[in-house]
């Protein structure tokens, strides 16, 4: 069974550093490219960040270009999202999200900005 | 504002067909395969439809997806109270290098 978890959100300051994880299981995690998707309260869906399987290729979204860091560790299954300058409109749920078919996702995890 | 457009709400009576659309452009739906979710409150997304009209293991075959264009369509017949939900159209967008996604439409069965 594919399995996506999320960890690392929280409260944190406007201009504070937050570092997200997503541990995966069930699949050959080092096959597939991943992506980070977030939501902000009440709204809709909105994708952040692509890294390919072996990270040769990532892909940003313009808001958050030059602040976010998308890695991963295929020997650790892990895919992290390093968020720095944190602004109020990056509150959101996070997601991880399998794939160039975006087919699994994960459970989410809050991060709110705010002083 | 969403790049691929979606009514914000759709409705319908048990047992009833409904669409939901999805309008995008030549740099997205035009040129790739079209995803669409569903997404209860709470919960994350859940791949209902993918490359335009294949659905996964598990879906009923009471949803289906079409394409044509700039524009995606999903289909649900046979309308059921646990089909309530938020519904969203998604797609690779080459001017972008990113997935962009639809607004969400709720769906309310009456």
């Amino acid at each position: 069974e594919v399995q996506l978890v999320e960890s690392g959100g929280g409260l944190v300051q406007p201009g504070g550093s937050l570092r997200l994880s997503c541990a995966a299981s069930g699949f050959t995690f080092s096959s597939y490219g991943m992506n980070w998707v977030r939501q902000a309260p009440g709204k809709g869906l909105e994708w952040i960040s692509y890294i390919s399987d072996s990270s040769t290729t990532i892909y940003y979204t313009d808001s958050v270009k030059g602040r976010f860091t998308i890695s991963r560790d295929n020997a650790k299954n892990s895919l992290y999202l390093q968020m720095n300058s944190l602004r109020a409109e990056d509150t959101a749920v996070y997601y991880c999200a399998r794939g160039g078919t975006v087919d699994y996702w994960g459970q989410g995890t809050l991060v709110t900005v705010s002083s | 504002q969403s790049v691929l457009t979606q009514p914000p709400s759709a409705s319908g009576t048990p047992g009833q067909r409904v669409t939901i659309s999805c309008s995008g452009s030549s740099s997205n739906i035009e040129t790739n395969t079209v995803n669409w979710y569903h997404q209860l409150p709470g919960t994350p997304p859940k791949l209902l439809i993918y490359s335009n009209n294949e659905r996964p293991s598990g879906v009923p075959d009471r949803f289906s997806g079409s394409k044509s264009g700039t524009s995606a369509s999903l289909a649900i017949s046979g309308l059921q109270s646990e089909d309530e939900a938020d519904y969203y159209c998604a797609a690779w967008d080459d001017s972008l290098n990113g997935w962009v996604f639809g607004g969400g439409t709720k769906l309310t069965v009456l």
